[in-house]
């Protein structure tokens, strides 16, 4: 069964340093996403992107965060300075249409920012 | 805005047991609802999932969900719960905004099962 997925699995950074968190999307799938978890709190989306461009983003998608496909295959999230309050695990998702079809979640990157 | 409500954080019950999660949505028109579980350490796997239709789906792994309109609901149910159902469990709504759907979720349940 095809599957999401994400590298690396964990990742430690210092304050300040630029991250590129990556993701393999199911090959036919057409929309993608990003969420974060931080530790004891709830998913939270972040963004969607479909058709080469951001569909939505929420407002903790600041200036510092970016997506992108550099490929048919991976979906990055880079943030470019990270803070302290970006440790969290963060999702990739993909979905084949829009509506309520199924988002299909990878397992997730930890990063920790020290 | 839409919103989704799990007003019980921590649940324990003993295996062998029913089991019963709740969920409120808030949401403006007909909503596609979902149920994930996430293990620890693991991402989220989805449980089921509503769109239209019969009220009352089933999913993987012997669980079921209720949509009731007349209470904003999205209960999830299971009759006999096994060990390896513990976990954290999360409904989520799809809002459609733009071209792309992003979903909402609840702040989670966390199912401990006693032996």
């Amino acid at each position: 069964e095809p599957e999401v997925t994400q590298t690396p699995s964990h990742q430690v950074t210092q304050m300040g340093q630029e991250v590129i968190l990556r993701c393999v999307p199911i090959s036919n799938h057409l929309y993608f996403y990003w969420y974060r978890q931080i530790l004891g709190q709830k998913v939270e989306f972040l963004v969607s992107f479909y058709n080469n461009e951001i569909s939505e983003k929420s407002e903790i998608f600041d200036d510092q965060f970016s997506v992108e496909r550099p490929d048919g295959s991976n979906f990055t999230l880079k943030i470019r300075s990270t803070k302290l309050e970006d440790s969290a695990m963060y999702f990739c998702a993909s979905s084949r249409n829009s509506g309520g079809e199924t988002q299909y979640f990878g397992p997730g990157t930890r990063l920790l920012v020290l | 805005a839409q919103s989704v409500t799990q007003p019980d954080i921590h649940i324990t019950v003993s295996e062998g047991a029913s089991l019963e999660l709740r969920c409120n949505y808030s949401y403006g028109a007909t909503p596609y609802l979902f149920w994930y579980v996430q293990s620890p350490g693991q991402g989220l796997q989805l449980l089921l999932k509503y769109f239209s239709g019969d009220t009352l789906v089933q999913g993987i792994k012997g669980f079921e969900a209720e949509f009731k309109r007349s209470q904003s609901s999205f209960n999830l149910r299971k009759p006999s719960v096994h060990w390896s159902d513990a976990a954290e469990y999360f409904c989520a709504v799809a809002g459609i905004t733009g071209t792309a759907s992003k979903l909402t979720f609840g702040t989670g349940t966390r199912l401990q099962v006693t032996l």
